[in-house]
């Protein structure tokens, strides 16, 4: 079975500062791995994903996250928050695109 | 591309009613449709997987009477709560794929069952 457990379920951070969204995984297989973002009231929009090619992927509004297969994580940076990056980031696994586990997700804070 | 549609974006009802969510794959077909609950401030959770065509392979603990999954079509699933309850208020999404690509997924229903 797949998992992800997602450290930290609220992160602040100030504008322009790094943010980093902590995502470990469990697989007995190579793993898909995904990183989505969602704003309120709204569905799930696809900021990067892992499919066993790079091991530092590069997505969507700046953010990139690196798989290590050693510390099985997949955490997601980017260099200099904005304001609109303020949202709820759900790290997710997957052995097949077809089941697809979710962490419990990050909640992201942007101060000015 | 790859844009999905869910409707209604938002529903209240009374108890007892039996609301229907659709959702659509507007630009592509898609072969297997999901359909995920999420509770305030927590994930979301896989309720069923449909396939067109099949019957929706649920998940341990999700009552198939209950949350009925109509998939008749390539673009168009429907998941119908069927007697609900307001225990059963939640924000349903779904998403949609084509074999081997990530899921995308819809902008979700909140219902609000009084």
């Amino acid at each position: 079975a797949q998992s992800v457990t997602q450290l930290g379920s609220h992160v602040s951070v100030s504008e322009g500062a790094l943010v980093l969204l902590r995502c470990n995984y469990s697989s007995s297989v190579p793993p898909y791995l995904f990183w989505y973002v969602q704003y309120p009231n709204q569905g799930l929009q696809l900021l990067l994903k892992y499919t066993s090619a790079a091991t530092l992927v590069k997505g969507i509004n700046g953010f990139e996250a690196e798989f290590k297969k050693s510390e099985t994580s997949f955490h997601l940076t980017k260099p200099s928050a904005h304001m609109s990056d303020a949202a709820e980031y759900f790290c997710a696994v997957s052995d097949n695109n077809n089941d697809m586990r979710f962490g419990a997700g990050t909640r992201l804070t942007v101060k000015p | 591309g790859a844009v999905v549609s869910q409707h209604p974006s938002w529903v209240i009802c009374k108890s007892g009613t039996s609301v229907k969510i659709e959702c659509r794959s507007l630009d592509f077909q898609a072969t297997t449709m999901f359909w995920y609950r999420q509770f305030p401030k927590q994930s979301l959770m896989l309720m069923a997987t449909s396939n067109e065509g099949s019957k929706a392979t649920y998940e341990q603990g999700v009552e198939k009477d209950k949350f009925l999954i109509n998939h008749a079509s390539l673009t168009l699933s429907t998941l119908t709560v069927t007697s609900a309850h307001p225990e059963d208020s939640s924000f349903y999404i779904c998403s949609a794929m084509v074999s081997n690509q990530p899921q995308h997924f819809g902008d979700g229903t909140r219902l609000s069952i009084l």
